[in-house]
Formats: C-alpha cells, sequence, structure tokens
C-alpha cells in the first residue's frame, strides 16, 4: 500500500525558512517522480514544484522559484521541500504527491498524495 | 504556463441528479487531464485522467470526456457522498490545476 506521510509544518515569522519531509512507503520511490502541492486555506490547489525519480531534475512554480528547494534522499525514501524567504501567502497545507515513472517530470496525474502538512507565515 | 478554467465554481444539486462540470485549457492539452475530488480536511483523490479513464475503485457513475482544449466530469445520478470539492488538473505541461467547483447540497 501506497503510503506519503508529510511532516515539519508549523509556525514561523515572514522572512523565515522551514523544511518539510515527506516520508514514503509502499512503492519503489527512487522510480517515481514527486512533486509538492499546496492549498492556502479555503482557496484551491496550487502545483509547487517537481522532481524526477533520480533527483536530477527539478521544476518550480514561478510563485516560489528562488526561494524553495526540492530535493530527495532515495535511500530513506524521503522527498523534502526546503522554504526560505517565506511569505505570508505561503501559508498553506502542503501535499506530497506521486507522479509518474522514472526521470519525466511530467504527463502523468497524482494518484497518491499525502495527508499534507500544515504551514502557518505569521509575525 | 497553461491556464485552466473550470466552470462553474459552485453548483446545487439533488441525490439523483446528473451533473456536469466543465473545464476549458488556454492551449491543447492532449487529453492530458485529470479530475479529483476533494472533502473538507481531506487529500484530494484522483478519479478519472487521461480526460476518460476512471481511477481503479472510483465508481462507473464518473465519466469525462473531451478532446483539445475543452474537457468534462459528468456525475450520472448523484449519491450523498459525491458532495464535494471537484478540481480539473492539466498534466501536459508541468500541471496546473482549475479553481474547483463546489458541489452541494440542493
Amino acid at each position: 500500500e501506497v503510503q506519503l506521510l508529510e511532516s515539519g509544518g508549523g509556525l514561523v515569522q515572514p522572512g523565515g525558512s522551514l523544511r518539510l519531509s515527506c516520508a514514503a512507503s509502499g512503492f519503489t520511490f527512487s522510480s517515481y517522480a514527486m512533486s509538492w502541492v499546496r492549498q492556502a486555506p479555503g482557496k484551491g490547489l496550487e502545483w509547487v514544484s517537481a522532481i524526477s525519480g533520480s533527483g536530477g531534475s527539478t521544476y518550480y512554480a514561478d510563485s516560489v522559484k528562488g526561494r524553495f528547494t526540492i530535493s530527495r534522499d532515495n535511500s530513506k525514501n524521503t522527498l523534502y521541500l526546503q522554504m526560505n524567504s517565506l511569505r505570508a501567502e505561503d501559508t498553506a497545507v502542503y501535499y506530497c504527491a506521486k507522479s509518474g515513472p522514472g526521470d519525466i517530470l511530467t504527463g502523468y496525474p497524482f494518484g497518491y498524495w499525502g495527508q499534507g502538512t500544515l504551514v502557518t507565515v505569521s509575525s | 504556463d497553461i491556464q485552466m478554467t473550470q466552470s462553474p465554481s459552485s453548483l446545487s444539486a439533488s441525490v439523483g441528479d446528473r451533473v456536469t462540470i466543465t473545464c476549458r485549457a488556454s492551449q491543447g492539452i492532449s487529453n492530458s487531464l485529470a479530475w479529483y475530488q476533494q472533502k473538507p480536511g481531506k487529500a484530494p483523490k484522483l478519479l478519472l485522467y487521461a480526460a476518460s479513464r476512471l481511477e481503479s475503485g472510483v465508481p462507473s457513475r464518473f465519466s469525462g470526456s473531451g478532446s483539445g482544449t475543452d474537457y468534462t466530469l459528468t456525475i450520472s445520478s448523484l449519491q450523498p457522498e459525491d458532495f464535494a470539492t471537484y478540481y480539473c488538473q492539466q498534466y501536459y505541461s508541468t500541471n496546473t490545476f482549475g479553481q474547483g467547483t463546489k458541489l452541494e447540497i440542493k
């Protein structure tokens, strides 16, 4: 059974940093691209970033480019999102999601999602 | 970037009704279109992909159609558990979600 478990959310001041983690199990983690998707309170879904199975390719939404860094440790079956220079508008539930096989960053829907972790940016 | 315009933003319907939600892409996406259902406090759930392919375990009352830039999600006979928010997503070029359609009980 595929399981994705996010952690690391919390309250952070504007300009601060936070690192989210997503522990994966139930599938060959290194064989799949992964993404982060966020949802601001009461709002819709926004794709944030994607990383290939090997970790060699990454992609970011314009809204986070230069501030967020996606990475993965395939030996630990864990996906990360390092968030720097946080803004109030980054407040959201952050979900990790399993995408398609291999090193392709697009072309597949998100078949599995974690339960999400809440990030609140406020002073 | 590809923009997705979903309509309506909200919809009131009764159990047993047939409902349709539409999604329009700003350019052709070659059927690289998925539909998700989200209930309050829960993660989205994949319903359909490739515009019309039903994800395993999803009831057959859900169906999808479309091509090019225009796509639809149809629920043939609403059940109480179907009242939720629905999102379309294009995955032809990175990823973009529609704004969502909140389906409420009339």
